[in-house]
């Protein structure tokens, strides 16, 4: 009930596409749904987030659906650029746990010209 | 700048040797965590710590030890590496545990 399943494990886009990301989870207590990009050799920095109360949060080209009955939340890459060559990782965070987030298993992204 | 530190980058390690892979924060952050990271298996959490002096097993936690004598500080110990340690490891730190983390830059070890 922990797990956050993400997919697809490894993605293929041509420059000014649109990259699609999708994750379900299962227990309905968690509060808080941030993304991590993780560029090669270095550490995950958060990209976004978004809270159950909003369907969709929009950051440039980087949106968020959230789907509150399917228990499911997307990252959207709008004209997707060879920088964002990447792997990203979705993620939930249960407030009143005092517990890690709980990661998905990450997309690799890779966005060629 | 502020952020975390981890050290060394990398390492390259004869097995049943005793390694500790050091990480410190200067953002005073309460919450910290150790990762190992492989390819196809994503993040994985091998310890966290809610606050100094307190710790916690996560998902791979044998064969490593932490421990958490202040803020800033949160050392990973492989105490008899094995080469199925390989991987890269990162650190993370949170003001509060589960949010809004900031990760190292990872300390790269190869067992053999």
């Amino acid at each position: 009930q922990q797990q956050v399943k993400q997919s697809p494990q490894s993605l293929i886009v041509q420059k000014g596409g649109i990259s699609i990301i999708n994750c379900a989870y299962e227990n309905t207590a968690f509060d808080y749904f941030p993304w991590y990009q993780q560029f090669p050799g270095k550490g995950p920095a958060l990209l976004i987030a978004i809270r159950p109360d909003v369907s969709e949060k929009k950051e440039g080209r980087f949106t968020i659906s959230f789907n509150k009955s399917a228990k499911q939340f997307s990252l959207h890459i709008m004209d997707s650029q060879p920088g964002d060559s990447a792997t990203y990782f979705c993620a939930a965070y249960l407030a009143t746990g005092n517990t890690p987030l709980v990661f998905g298993k990450g997309t690799r992204l890779s966005v060629i010209a | 700048i502020a952020g975390i530190t981890q050290a060394p980058t990398s390492q390259i390690l004869a097995a049943g040797r005793r390694m500790t892979l050091r990480c410190t924060q200067d953002m005073r952050h309460n919450a910290m965590y150790w990762y190992r990271q492989d390819l196809g298996l994503g993040l994985r959490l091998i310890h966290y710590s809610n606050t100094a002096g307190t710790t916690g097993k996560g998902e791979v936690p044998d064969g490593y030890s932490v421990s958490r004598a202040n803020t800033d500080d949160f050392p990973l110990t492989l105490a008899s590496a094995v080469p199925s340690q390989t991987s890269v490891y990162f650190c993370a730190s949170s003001e509060r545990t589960g949010f809004g983390y900031t990760f190292g830059s990872g300390t790269r070890l190869t067992v053999v």
